[in-house]
């Protein structure tokens, strides 16, 4: 299995500045996944970051808007830059372990 | 791309009671599917996968799943719900990618002790 925390665990940010969620997996992983979990919404893959490879977007996300980090196989970064509250939503990490995938315990981010 | 369905936005149950709840897909292809939980203030974690072989499926917690090729559905089964159930559960479906999924919106579970 994998343990997985993020951090910060919630936040409040003023439109327009950005966020840097950190990511640390208790296992080394090559693949990690990014999802943003809206209210009420279910959970929408914002892209997969690979440890020494740039990370690969799902259609309506770029990279200018969410920054990733993978500098090695435990730890990922996810800016969210130049936020509005329509940014307001949970983030959560994702590894992939065999075909278990598991999750964080998500970053609570709300923009004003 | 390929959608999945939970047709079931907040389900309430008295303990004992049989849960079913929902699960539809839209991918005509070779799936793999997947029930989460979240229980109040948790991570999501997995409650069962179904991969291939066996449609009836069992997972943790008395949970159990069937697949049902011709109608597109993964609806998930409990004989008899506790208190400790309450949670959200999420439909999810990947095409052979793992870590790739297609979520569906959640269905809220409320037990009432």
């Amino acid at each position: 299995s994998a343990v997985i925390s993020q951090k910060p665990s919630r936040d409040i940010c003023q439109r327009g500045t950005s966020l840097t969620i950190q990511c640390q997996v208790d296992s080394q992983v090559t693949m990690m996944f990014w999802y943003r979990q809206q209210p009420g919404q279910s959970l929408t893959l914002i892209a997969t970051a690979n440890q020494g490879s740039e990370a690969t977007y799902e259609s309506g996300f770029v990279i200018d808007k969410y920054p990733i980090s993978r500098p090695n196989l435990t730890f990922s970064t996810l800016t969210v830059s130049n936020m509005s509250p329509e940014d307001s939503s949970i983030y959560l990490c994702s590894v992939r372990l065999s075909w278990e995938q598991y999750f964080g315990p998500g970053t609570r981010l709300t923009v004003t | 791309a390929q959608s999945v369905s939970q047709h079931n936005h907040h389900v309430i149950l008295s303990e004992a009671a049989s849960l079913e709840l929902g699960c539809n897909y839209s991918y005509g292809g070779t799936v793999n599917l997947f029930w989460y939980v979240q229980y109040p203030g948790q991570h999501l974690q997995l409650l069962l996968k179904y991969f291939s072989g066996d449609p009836l499926v069992k997972g943790i917690k008395g949970f159990e799943a069937e697949f049902i090729k011709s109608k597109f559905s993964f609806n998930l089964r409990k004989p008899s719900v506790q208190w400790s159930d309450t949670a959200e559960y999420f439909c999810a479906v990947n095409l052979g990618q793992p870590g790739k999924s297609t979520f569906g919106d959640g269905t809220t579970l409320t037990v009432k002790p």
